[in-house]
C-alpha cells in the first residue's frame, strides 16, 4: 500500500499569505495524484487531479506541482474562504489512498 | 447539475449489516466508475471501494475486503454499499463520489454525495 505523508499537519497562517503544502508518497505514483478540500460538515471538493492540472470551477489561485514521490499545493494569496483541511490523494495503486490531511488554520 | 443523494445510513450492532445507497441524477450514469469513501468522526479520509463504469470491476480496501460488498443497478442509476459483519472501527461518515473521467477511469473523484453516518 503507498503511504502518503502530509506536511505540516497543521498551517497557522493570515489572509493574503502564501500557503504550500506538501505531499510525500512512500512510492512513485508518476503524475496520478489529485488535492481535495474539506470544510467542516462539507463532502471533499476536488481541486488538483493529475498533480497540476486545476479541476472545473477551481481559482488560479490554488497550483500543484511535482511528480514521482514529491507534490506541492499551493495557494498564492489565502482568502478567507480557503481556511480548511487538505488532503492529497495517490490515483495509480490498488488501494487507492489518501494522506492524513494539513489544517489550514487563520493564524 | 449533478446530484448524488445518499440513504441508508444509521445505528447497527456490531456483526450486523447494512446496505447504502447513491441515487445519481445530472449525468449518464452508467460509464462512470464509482467510488465508496469514508471519514471515521474527526479523522481523516479512507476509500473504501471502487467500481468501473465498463466491466464491473470491483477494488476493495483490505480493511473492508470480503465484508462489504460495492454494486450498481445502471438501470435505477443507482451505487450501492453492503456492508456485513460491521465493527466498530467501520463508524464512520460514508461517501460515494464520481470518477472525473467516463470510460477512462481517473480514480479522482468530482462529485460527492452528502454524505451517511453509519454508527456500529
Amino acid at each position: 500500500e503507498i503511504v502518503l505523508t502530509q506536511s505540516p499537519v497543521t498551517l497557522s497562517l493570515s489572509p493574503g499569505e502564501r500557503a504550500t503544502l506538501s505531499c510525500r508518497s512512500s512510492q512513485s505514483v508518476s503524475s496520478y495524484l489529485a488535492w481535495y478540500q474539506q470544510k467542516p460538515g462539507q463532502a471533499p471538493r476536488l481541486l488538483i487531479y493529475d498533480a497540476s492540472k486545476r479541476a472545473t470551477g477551481i481559482p488560479s489561485r490554488f497550483s500543484g506541482s511535482g511528480s514521482g514521490t514529491d507534490f506541492t499545493l499551493t495557494i498564492s494569496s489565502l482568502e478567507p474562504e480557503d481556511f480548511a483541511v487538505y488532503y492529497c490523494q495517490q490515483c495509480t495503486n490498488w488501494p487507492l489512498t489518501f494522506g492524513g490531511g494539513t489544517k489550514v488554520e487563520i493564524k | 447539475e449533478v446530484q448524488l443523494l445518499q440513504s441508508g445510513g444509521g445505528l447497527v450492532q456490531p456483526g450486523g449489516s447494512l446496505r447504502l445507497s447513491c441515487a445519481a441524477s445530472g449525468f449518464t450514469f452508467s460509464p462512470y466508475a464509482m467510488n465508496w469513501v469514508r471519514q471515521a468522526p474527526g479523522k481523516g479520509l479512507e476509500w473504501v471501494a471502487g467500481l468501473r463504469g465498463i466491466g464491473d470491476n470491483t477494488y476493495y480496501a483490505d480493511s473492508v475486503k470480503g465484508r462489504f460488498t460495492i454494486s450498481r443497478d445502471n438501470s435505477k442509476n443507482t451505487l450501492f454499499l453492503q456492508m456485513n459483519s460491521l465493527r466498530a472501527e467501520d463508524t464512520a461518515i460514508y461517501y460515494c463520489a464520481r470518477d472525473r473521467t467516463w470510460y477512462s477511469s481517473s480514480w479522482n473523484f468530482d462529485y460527492w454525495g452528502q454524505g451517511t453516518l453509519v454508527t456500529v
